[in-house]
């Protein structure tokens, strides 16, 4: 089973910020937190991952409780094009792991004109 | 650089027929995997190959699906005889050691899948 819970689904206004919370209260202290999207009859497509501090990359910003048990990302400027399905995993992380991803069902974005 | 590639992109066949999907994985990765993904929901693993040995195929319905990677490169996927309920998109990612700038998360790279419709 999934290790984390969202909401099914979510709107945003274009230009305005996306905020897609995940929780996951059992999360271990060796586990990271990923985040994945998935657009219309496209494969999963990475987006930001982070352990306890907040991440910022060209896509998006991570921002981590201090507990570690949710996390919300943070799309700054949605564009229609972000339209997709939001996917948060947990999973632990290093170069030669090969743990599988387990995914849950992720939260419908929509973003709107 | 190249990302996962996946044939073909769409598949219809009949049920009780067989079908086979291809996957060639980003050069120098060890590890490939292949989902399910029914319509509505997240990716489920089927079977994990790490080089041409295979790490889990616990979820896999192995009196049905196949799956080899012989040469511990491309692999092939394969259903025999398809049911309805497998209509679904099969996703294939590979991870390994090598960084890219397609791998920077140590993570998956997905290829964009084959739509399978049995009907």
């Amino acid at each position: 089973d999934a290790k984390t819970t969202q909401p099914p689904s979510m709107d945003c206004a274009e230009g305005r910020a996306a905020n897609l919370p995940c929780n996951h209260s059992t999360i271990s202290g060796n586990e990271y937190v990923y985040w994945y999207r998935q657009i219309h009859s496209q494969g999963p497509q990475y987006i930001i991952h982070g352990l306890k501090n907040n991440e910022t990359n060209e896509m998006a910003s991570l921002i981590i409780t201090e507990d570690r048990k949710s996390s919300t990302l943070i799309l700054p400027h949605a564009t229609l094009r972000d339209t997709a399905v939001y996917y948060c995993i947990v999973r632990e992380h290093n170069a030669g792991n090969n743990r599988k991803l387990i995914w849950g069902l992720g939260t419908s974005l929509a973003v709107n004109p | 650089e190249a990302g996962v590639a996946q044939s073909p992109r769409y598949k219809i066949i009949e049920k009780r027929q067989s079908v086979a999907f291809w996957c060639n994985p980003i050069s120098g990765h060890a590890t490939l995997y292949w989902y399910q993904q029914i319509l509505g929901q997240g990716p489920k693993l089927l079977i994990q190959f790490q080089n041409n040995g295979v790490v889990d195929d616990s979820q896999l319905p192995k009196d049905r699906f196949s799956a080899e990677r012989l040469k511990g490169v491309d692999s092939t996927l394969k259903i025999q005889p398809a049911k309805l309920e497998d209509s679904a998109v099969y996703l294939c990612a590979s991870s390994g050691l090598r960084l890219t700038k397609q791998t920077k998360n140590y993570g998956y790279t997905f290829g964009s899948g084959t739509r399978l419709t049995v009907v």
